[in-house]
C-alpha cells in the first residue's frame, strides 16, 4: 500500500523568503509520479508541480521547485521569494502509475507574512 | 477552456437521506475519481470512473455509488446519510486510457453537511 507522510503540520514563513515543504512517501510501484497540490481558502485543489519517477531531474515551476530523492523516498517543494499569495494547504501526494489513485499526505498550512 | 466543473457548491442533508452529487470534466478529459476530504484532514480516494465503468475503488462502503455517462460526466450517490458523511467532496479529471496516467484537475467542490 502507498503511503504519504507530511511531518511539518504549520509553516510560516515571511514574504519574499524561502521555504522549503517536506513529504516522503512510500510505494511498491516502480513507475510513479508525485505531486504538489495547493489549495487555498477558496479550497479549489490547484496542482502546483508534477514529477516522474523515472526522471532524475528535479521538476520546475517558476518559483516553485522539488528535491526528489527517489532512494530516499523523499519529495519536498521549495517556494522561492514567498509571496502573500502563496498562503494555503499544501498536499503532496502520489500517484501509482496504472492506477492513477493520488494517494495524499495530511497537508502542511503554509501562511505567508507580510 | 472550462475546467472541472461540480454542482452543488454547499448541500445539507438529515441522517439517512440520499444526496447527488455532479461533476463535469475538464474538456478533453475521458476519466473522473471522486475524493472525500473532511475537515482538517487530506482526501482520500472514493472510485473512478472511465468508459462509463468504475474503473476503481477506494476503502468506501456500497453506500457510496456513482455513475459516469457517455460525454464523461459522473454523479456521485451517497444512501442513507451518516453524520461521518459531512466532507467536502472533490471530483479530479484526468486523460488516462487504458494504459497510461495523467495529471488529475481538480474541481473547487462540494460542502456536504449531514445533521
Amino acid at each position: 500500500a502507498q503511503t504519504v507522510t507530511q511531518s511539518q503540520p504549520e509553516m510560516s514563513v515571511q514574504e519574499a523568503e524561502t521555504v522549503t515543504l517536506s513529504c516522503t512517501y512510500d510505494t511498491s510501484e516502480n513507475n510513479y509520479y508525485l505531486f504538489w497540490y495547493k489549495q487555498p481558502p477558496s479550497r479549489q485543489m490547484i496542482l502546483v508541480i508534477r514529477q516522474e519517477a523515472y526522471k532524475q531531474q528535479n521538476a520546475t515551476e517558476n518559483r516553485f521547485s522539488v528535491n526528489f530523492q527517489k532512494a530516499a523516498k523523499s519529495f519536498s517543494l521549495k517556494i522561492s521569494d514567498s509571496q502573500l499569495g502563496d498562503t494555503a494547504m499544501y498536499f503532496c501526494a502520489c500517484d501509482g502509475g496504472a492506477t492513477n489513485k493520488l494517494i495524499f499526505g495530511t497537508g502542511t498550512l503554509l501562511a505567508v507574512q507580510p | 477552456d472550462a475546467g472541472v466543473t461540480q454542482s452543488p457548491t454547499h448541500l445539507i442533508k438529515t441522517r439517512g437521506q440520499q444526496v447527488t452529487l455532479r461533476c463535469s470534466p475538464k474538456s478533453g478529459h475521458d476519466t473522473v475519481s471522486w475524493y472525500q476530504q473532511a475537515l482538517g484532514q487530506g482526501p482520500q480516494f472514493i472510485f473512478q470512473y472511465y468508459e462509463e465503468e468504475e474503473r476503481q475503488r477506494g476503502n468506501f462502503p456500497d453506500r457510496f455509488s456513482g455513475h459516469q455517462f457517455p460525454n464523461y460526466s459522473s454523479e456521485l450517490n451517497v444512501n442513507a446519510l451518516l453524520l461521518g458523511d459531512s466532507a467536502l467532496y472533490l471530483c479530479a479529471s484526468s486523460l488516462v486510457g487504458r494504459l497510461s496516467t495523467d495529471t488529475q484537475y481538480f474541481g473547487p467542490g462540494t460542502r456536504l453537511t449531514v445533521l
